[in-house]
Formats: C-alpha cells, structure tokens, sequence
C-alpha cells in the first residue's frame, strides 16, 4: 500500500484565485511528481523533482510552480487559476534506485476553475 | 523521442471473456514496461512490469510480454471479472528516469 496523500480532493474555485495543491509521502522517496490527466484520461508530466530542493519542468508546459523544500512534500501552486486548468492532478512518488523504479500515486485532486 | 502508443478504446466485454490491449513502444536502449490501473475515483497503481527483453509480467490473471522484436508489451487476461473495470495505462520509463504514458483504454465488464 503506497503513503501518498494528495488534498484537497476536489476543488471547486473562481478564476483568478490563487490555489496550491498538497501532496506528501512517507515512503522517504526522493523522487516526485505532478502529471495532469486529461478528462480524456491521457497524463502528462508537468514537473518532477530528484530531492529537496530540486524541480525540473516535464514535457508539457504548465504555468504552475513547484517547490521541494522537504523530502516528503511537494506542493503544486497556480498564481491565478483559470477555466483551462480544470483538470485531473497526480501526484506521484519513487525511489531513487533505478533498479526499482516503480511510481506509486496519490489519489488524484480533481480541480474545477468556473 | 521515446513514445507509446496504446489501443485505443473504450472496450466492453462479457464477463469470463478474453482481454487484449495492445501497447507498442518506440525508445533508444532497453527501457522498462509497465502497466498501471486507474480505477473509478482513484489515482493509478502499478499493475505489472517488465524491465528486460522477453521477461514476462504478471499479477492479478494479468500478464505481459516484453517483446523486443515487435517493440510490444501487450496487455492479457484470459477471464475478465467485472471487477477488472477499469482505465489501463501503458507506459515506457525514459532515459531521465520518467515516466511517459500511453492515452490509457478504459475497460468495462458487463456481467
């Protein structure tokens, strides 16, 4: 059973708020990160972080920010949310070991800007 | 660059039926497979992997085939259960040591 929790769970909001998204593990994973799920299913990987203090941006472009301040946390924020975020956002996590480099998912925060 | 491309959906079977869902992959080196499942409500989780040429995955009645030679990696049960339903995704670990998934193909059981 993997230890990542993503809140809130939904979110409903108006545009031009300013929303951050939570995700931690308790795994001790050194790697994280955010993909957006299309409401046609398909994921794309919008950042991802080797450690603390690390942040990479993924191969879609988002005008969300990250920040890896501790080990176990991974916040997603939008400065000023609009109607095209509304989305599907997971948040994942994985060893470091390539040898065992299998992702393990929160449960998602489904993000609704009216 | 490195790409998978998934069976498109969605499928709809019988209970007890047989399930195929293609994968095919195009990457430079050996990557690794994996299938994750998404169900209804929650995030995705690792269903099997393959991480070497003609290793064999398997869990739950599923399984899967590294196959070098045809750069596939599909998706086999040989009896549904509704329970089975589900989105499956495909996905390839790249080079950077990231995932890249597949458009996913949603499954639904009928009893």
């Amino acid at each position: 059973e993997a230890d990542i929790y993503q809140t809130p769970r939904y979110l409903v909001i108006g545009t031009g708020k300013k929303i951050t998204l939570e995700c931690s593990q308790t795994m001790g994973h050194d790697k994280m990160y955010w993909y957006q799920q299309d409401p046609g299913m398909e994921l794309h990987l919008i950042h991802y972080s080797y450690g603390v203090n690390s942040t990479e941006k993924g191969d879609l472009s988002s005008e969300s920010t990250v920040s890896r301040i501790r080990t176990e946390h991974f916040p997603l924020t939008l400065e000023s949310a609009r109607p095209s975020h509304t989305s599907q956002y997971l948040c994942a996590s994985s060893p470091w070991d390539i040898a065992t480099d299998t992702q393990y998912f929160g449960p998602g925060t489904r993000l609704t800007v009216l | 660059g490195d790409s998978v491309t998934q069976m498109e959906g969605p499928v709809t079977l019988s209970e007890e039926a047989f399930l195929t869902i293609n994968c095919t992959y195009t990457a430079t080196g050996y990557p690794s497979l994996f299938w994750y499942v998404q169900y209804p409500g929650e995030g995705l989780q690792l269903l099997l992997k393959a991480t070497k040429a003609d290793d064999k995955g398997s869990n739950k009645g599923f399984e899967a085939t590294y196959r070098k030679e045809t750069t596939s990696f599909h998706l086999e049960k040989g009896s549904v259960q509704v329970s089975d339903s589900a989105v499956y995704f495909c996905a390839l670990l790249t080079g950077a040591n990231n995932l890249f998934f597949g458009t996913g193909t949603r499954l639904t059981v009928i009893p």
